[in-house]
């Protein structure tokens, strides 16, 4: 089946420094991948859609230039969080469509990022 | 996109059935009704899948009535490794900028 892989699974970093956040699908081709947030007891929330050789799409609100997201190959996306804060400390997953025509979505394992 | 209606929570014990309804109303020719079960600190695990009338796999059942407006995930003989958040998404597998709704958070007790 389609397996989605995230990486790291957790990080902590120093207020204002960056992190990366990579997500793979490992046995297929994503030209699609969704990035999502998710604060502690609520729902995800959909932060962007990211596109192979293209710009991503933000959702209302979401800063693109305080998320970064790089799409540079079919099986790979990137999430930079630039100049972190403690508000930015959530759960972070990733999504991609599965090949095939009524393929769902899967979701890596999220990567919880903490800001101190 | 669909807009999604479920129950906050559920109690159960283990082994009996447990059924989660999800309200759609205004679900969309073209979209599909899926599944997914999510455990603390990790990402939501697909379960099922569907467009109309039932589909069952080896872990759950989905019930759709005629009219699509609704659909029921139907989990045979809960565990204690059931109690999780379970969310029902509707929507394009076309487009799939999908949606997050509150989810129902099933407790299974012993």
């Amino acid at each position: 089946g389609a397996v989605v892989s995230q990486h790291p699974s957790w990080v902590i970093c120093k207020s204002g420094t960056s992190v990366k956040i990579e997500c793979r699908s490992l046995d297929f081709q994503a030209t699609t991948m969704f990035w999502y947030r998710q604060f502690p007891k609520q729902s995800l929330m959909l932060m962007a859609t990211s596109n192979e050789g293209s710009k991503a799409t933000y959702e209302q609100g979401v800063e693109k230039d305080k998320f970064l997201i790089n799409h540079a190959s079919l099986t790979l996306s990137t999430l930079t969080v630039t100049s972190a804060h403690p508000e930015d400390s959530s759960f972070y997953i990733c999504s991609a469509r599965g090949q095939g025509g009524n393929s769902p979505l899967h979701f890596g394992n999220g990567t919880r990022l903490t800001v101190t | 996109l669909a807009k999604t209606t479920q129950p906050i929570s559920m109690d159960s014990y283990e082994g009996q059935e447990v059924n989660i309804t999800c309200s759609h109303n205004n679900i969309a020719t073209n979209d599909y009704i899926t599944w997914y079960q999510q455990f603390p600190s990790q990402g939501p695990r697909f379960i099922i899948q569907g467009y109309k009338t039932k589909v069952t796999n080896e872990v759950a059942s989905l019930f759709i009535p005629a009219d699509r407006k609704s659909s029921t995930l139907s989990l045979p003989r809960v565990s204690l490794s059931d109690t999780a958040v379970y969310y029902c998404l509707v929507g394009d597998l076309g487009d799939y900028k999908l949606s997050f709704g509150a989810g129902t958070t099933v407790t299974v007790r012993a």
